[in-house]
């Protein structure tokens, strides 16, 4: 079984450039996340989807942060314009339906970005 | 403020000898507790987790005992072999009512290195 797949791996791009990062869950996997990991830090949580619908979008900087997740599948995050502060990885992760059951997110292995 | 610490940034073992890696965590409504072990270049990946019900489980070489009074949780590997050498994140979260879905907050990561 395929695993949570995360494109591009690397992406290094100039400030004020725009950047989209694409991932496709787990077969069957209704909520989706995107996290964002820092150099030394813990991921945190940008958006999480069920099905088509962003149900948390709290954390997601808006002004230049936007995700999309058509037909409830794949889903794309876009960064425009990107910050040298935006430099990070970018997980995707997917869950069944909750993490009622198992409590387990499977994560895709990430996109690293860096911004010059 | 973080509501899941892992205040030790790294631990070395020798193999064969038990790793014991620590987290604390500030939010009373946590129920569900999880440690991801993360290689270089991956996504995290789920190893066990801890109801709140209960105050230990195991799996294997591994074993999460949680303290609720101290609101403290340990994840305990024995023996240690080398390739468990990575960093591991302690997280948490807490069932959001109505929504149906959990939020997962992570702490900073524990690296673990085990000698040969």
């Amino acid at each position: 079984e395929a695993g949570v797949v995360q494109s591009p791996r690397y992406k290094i791009i100039e400030k004020k450039q725009p950047v989209a990062f694409w991932c496709n869950p787990i077969s069957g996997h209704n909520t989706l996340y995107w996290y964002r990991q820092n150099l030394g830090q813990g991921p945190e949580l940008l958006i999480r989807y069920e099905n088509e619908e962003a149900v948390d979008d709290s954390q997601l900087p808006k002004d230049r942060f936007s995700a999309e997740r058509l037909k409830g599948v794949d889903s794309t995050l876009k960064i425009q314009p990107a910050e040298l502060g935006d430099s990070a990885v970018y997980l995707c992760a997917s869950s069944f339906d909750s993490l009622f059951m198992t409590g387990e997110l499977f994560f895709g292995e990430g996109s690293r970005l860096t911004v010059l | 403020d973080q509501q899941v610490k892992q205040n030790s940034p790294s631990l070395s073992v020798q193999e064969g000898r038990i790793s014991i890696l620590n987290c604390d965590y500030t939010n009373s409504m946590f129920d569900y507790f999880l440690w991801y072990k993360k290689y270089p270049a991956e996504g995290p990946t789920f190893l066990i987790s801890i109801s709140s019900i209960k105050d230990k489980n195991e799996d294997g070489r591994f074993t999460v005992f949680l303290n609720k009074s101290a609101k403290h949780l340990s994840l305990h590997i024995v023996p240690s072999q080398p390739g468990d050498s990575a960093v591991y994140f302690c997280a948490a979260s807490a069932t959001i009512r109505g929504a149906g879905s959990y939020q997962l907050t992570f702490g900073k990561g524990t690296k673990l290195s085990v000698i040969p």
